[in-house]
């Protein structure tokens, strides 16, 4: 089993909508959760992070973290064109390493 | 602010052929750095970190090598060229060790095409 597994999609949606990105996580241990957002041909930036389970809100985007099903989600609000991109979650499950998922790729439609 | 080059972006070369790729950090002190390569739809794989000066952990056998000849700068390498290293290179850092300083940002990648 992977420590993180990610829907590849794609996922099309209007402008405007919602969006609700998932990722599953293996080890209940886990306590840091990252979201990227990757441009193509850019390197990924991060997005947000969260500690422990909870949510944390950046502007049109929301991070939830899950910890009894192991599951983190990347919601964004009132999406936009300039949204379109692959994002990318991360799990820091110890010292050195983040474990990665393969990217969802998103396309916000005008 | 801390900041990441890594350069060139874009590069070219036959097989058999060695590279050099380089990667350096400003504004902190003994970041941690990782090399990482992305290959479309399969997410990023760990090449390599380094903790400090002259430390190397391989995390995948394979035909490159890493070296940190200073504290902010990284080089990944390679003597021969194979065509499966095409992809997408990219490098990163973090502020240090332990839970929460491991938080990496990423610099622009190196798209390297073997031909």
């Amino acid at each position: 089993q992977k420590e993180v597994e990610q829907d590849p999609g794609p996922l099309s949606v209007p402008e405007g909508a919602i969006v609700s990105l998932n990722c599953t996580y293996s080890n209940s241990a886990f306590q840091y959760f990252m979201w990227y957002r990757q441009y193509s041909r850019k390197g990924p930036e991060l997005l947000m992070y969260t500690y422990s389970s909870g949510n944390k809100e950046d502007g049109r985007f929301t991070a939830q973290v899950d910890k009894s099903s192991k599951y983190i989600s990347l919601f964004i609000r009132d999406s936009q064109p300039s949204d379109s991109a692959t994002y990318l979650c991360a799990i820091l499950p110890g010292a050195n390493n983040l474990f990665f998922g393969t990217g969802t790729r998103l396309t916000v439609i005008p | 602010s801390q900041t990441i080059h890594q350069w060139p972006a874009t590069l070219v070369q036959p097989v058999g052929s060695p590279l050099s790729l380089e990667c350096t950090v400003e504004g902190t002190s003994n970041p941690n750095l990782y090399w990482y390569r992305q290959a479309a739809g399969r997410g990023l794989q760990l090449l390599f970190y380094s903790v400090g000066i002259g430390q190397i952990s391989s995390e995948v056998p394979q035909n490159l090598s890493a070296s940190r000849p200073q504290d902010r700068q990284f080089i990944l390498s390679s003597k021969k060229l194979l065509l499966s290293d095409s992809g997408f290179y990219l490098c990163a850092w973090s502020v240090g060790q332990g839970q929460g300083k491991n938080i990496q940002y990423f610099g622009a990648g190196t798209r390297l095409s073997v031909l």
